[in-house]
């Protein structure tokens, strides 16, 4: 099973983008990295998912290194809204069985 | 509201309750799922359904007894539950086992405590 590795917390200034990183070195060929969020006591929000190349959508945009043993989530413009937990996950063997740890904390700040 | 809905939101019962947790989900989906989640600890995934057969119960204590009677409803039926099992339960829901492009939808959780 993958593991992925994230730092436990961060801090960004509101209007500047937020660049959270994840470190999944021992991913598989086939392996998608997702992302997901959750804001205090809501339930988790997927946000984006990636196999190879780069992804965008309307939340963020999700880059993926060559080698495929990192990840970035990147949030353009970070609102106070977008303080939340957000979580880097490789379901094993495209099971899509997610498995959370304990993320990265971002706060953003006025 | 998400598509996947969970009743109650907040639940407070006594160690000798009988409680259900209800969850519903009107998405298609046919992968529905119960998680965990403690004070500052990670989710925790207790049970997985696949067209309303239990998949996957990830060690979890008899006291917690899921039902699935319909792709479109999900229980977690409670007895004589301990303080510590007092969380926040998430119900979840995906296309199927394997939603590599669809990933899954989160209810808003009920929060129970166990008093």
């Amino acid at each position: 099973d993958a593991k992925t590795t994230q730092p436990p917390s961060m801090d960004c200034a509101e209007g500047r983008a937020a660049n959270l990183p994840c470190n999944h070195s021992t991913i598989s060929g086939n392996e998608y990295v997702y992302w997901y969020r959750q804001i205090h006591s809501q339930g988790p929000q997927y946000i984006i998912h990636g196999l190879k190349n780069n992804e965008t959508n309307e939340m963020a945009s999700l880059i993926i290194t060559e080698d495929r043993k990192s990840s970035t989530l990147i949030l353009p413009h970070a609102t106070l809204r977008d303080t939340a937990v957000y979580y880097c996950i490789v379901p094993p063997g495209n099971t899509g069985k997610l498995i959370f740890g304990q993320g990265t904390t971002l706060q953003v700040k006025p | 509201e998400t598509g996947v809905t969970q009743t109650p939101r907040h639940l407070v019962m006594g160690m000798t309750n009988k409680k259900s947790l209800k969850c519903e989900q009107h998405l298609g989906h046919n992968a529905m799922y119960w998680y965990k989640q403690s004070a500052k600890k990670p989710l925790e995934l207790m049970f997985v359904y696949s067209l309303e057969e239990r998949v996957e119960n990830n060690s979890v204590p008899s006291r917690f007894s899921p039902e699935c009677p319909n792709s479109s409803h999900l229980f977690l039926h409670l007895h004589t539950l301990q303080p510590e099992d007092s969380a926040l339960y998430l119900c979840a829901s995906s296309q199927d086992l394997s939603s590599v492009n669809y990933g899954y939808t989160f209810g808003s959780g009920t929060r129970l405590t166990v008093v």
